[in-house]
């Protein structure tokens, strides 16, 4: 079984510039996750969606942050524009259920400069 | 709001055993997660508590008091494979609430 697939691995970008992450999350996994973490700091929530819905939202600033997940799989997270404080690695992870078992990506590790 | 507090290292040597404390403060408690993270990779899941007591799984076991809103992650016959981040993570209102988690706590194991 796959598990959940995010790309780029790594970003550099130039402050002001957009950039998108993408996620595919393990299969039949209703529940995905977008979380930031910042170096030597855990996980935060940046969004989650159950199926479709953005179920919880309130920690995505939504002044330069979007998701979406049109067809309740895979998910794009974009940023625009870009600030020198959003350099940090952003994960993706995947539930299915009630399960409180969440499958990590690799992330995406940021840099703007 | 809430909070959660672990030791920000560890260290110990090969074939020891490690106990990594968590306290939290939260309305809400519902559960307390573990997640393993080694040096640029993901978080791995590890272990959780939603009732008092012990729960081993292999080498590794996690114990929740739900009255001391504290819980440790205890790690035996260490490897060197172990040195990694650990996060103690905190799950509010119900199965399907959010999940906060902890600084992490770097464990390093040395031969």
């Amino acid at each position: 079984e796959a598990g959940v697939v995010q790309s780029p691995r790594y970003k550099i970008i130039e402050k002001k510039q957009p950039v998108a992450f993408w996620c595919n999350p393990i299969s039949g996994h209703n529940t995905l996750y977008w979380y930031l973490q910042n170096l030597g700091q855990g996980p935060e929530l940046l969004i989650r969606y159950e199926n479709e819905e953005a179920v919880d939202d309130s920690q995505l600033p939504k002044d330069r942050f979007s998701a979406e997940r049109l067809k309740g799989v895979d998910s794009t997270l974009k940023i625009q524009p870009a600030e020198l404080g959003d350099s940090a690695v952003y994960l993706c992870a995947s539930s299915s259920g009630a399960n409180e078992k969440l499958f990590f990506g690799s992330g995406t590790q940021l840099s703007v400069l | 709001g809430q909070s959660l507090e672990q030791p920000s290292e560890v260290t110990a040597v090969e074939g020891a055993i490690v106990q990594i404390n968590c306290t939290y403060q939260t309305s809400g408690f519902y559960g307390l997660s573990w997640y393993q993270q080694h040096d640029g990779g993901a978080p791995t899941f590890l272990s959780y508590n939603a009732l008092d007591g012990l729960e081993e799984t292999g080498r590794f076991s996690s114990f929740l008091s739900r009255s001391d809103s504290y819980g440790y992650l205890l790690l035996q016959e260490l490897q060197m494979k172990d040195s990694a981040s650990y996060f103690c993570a905190v799950r509010r209102g119900s199965t399907l609430g959010r999940l906060y988690f902890g600084r992490g706590t770097q464990l390093t194991v040395w031969p």
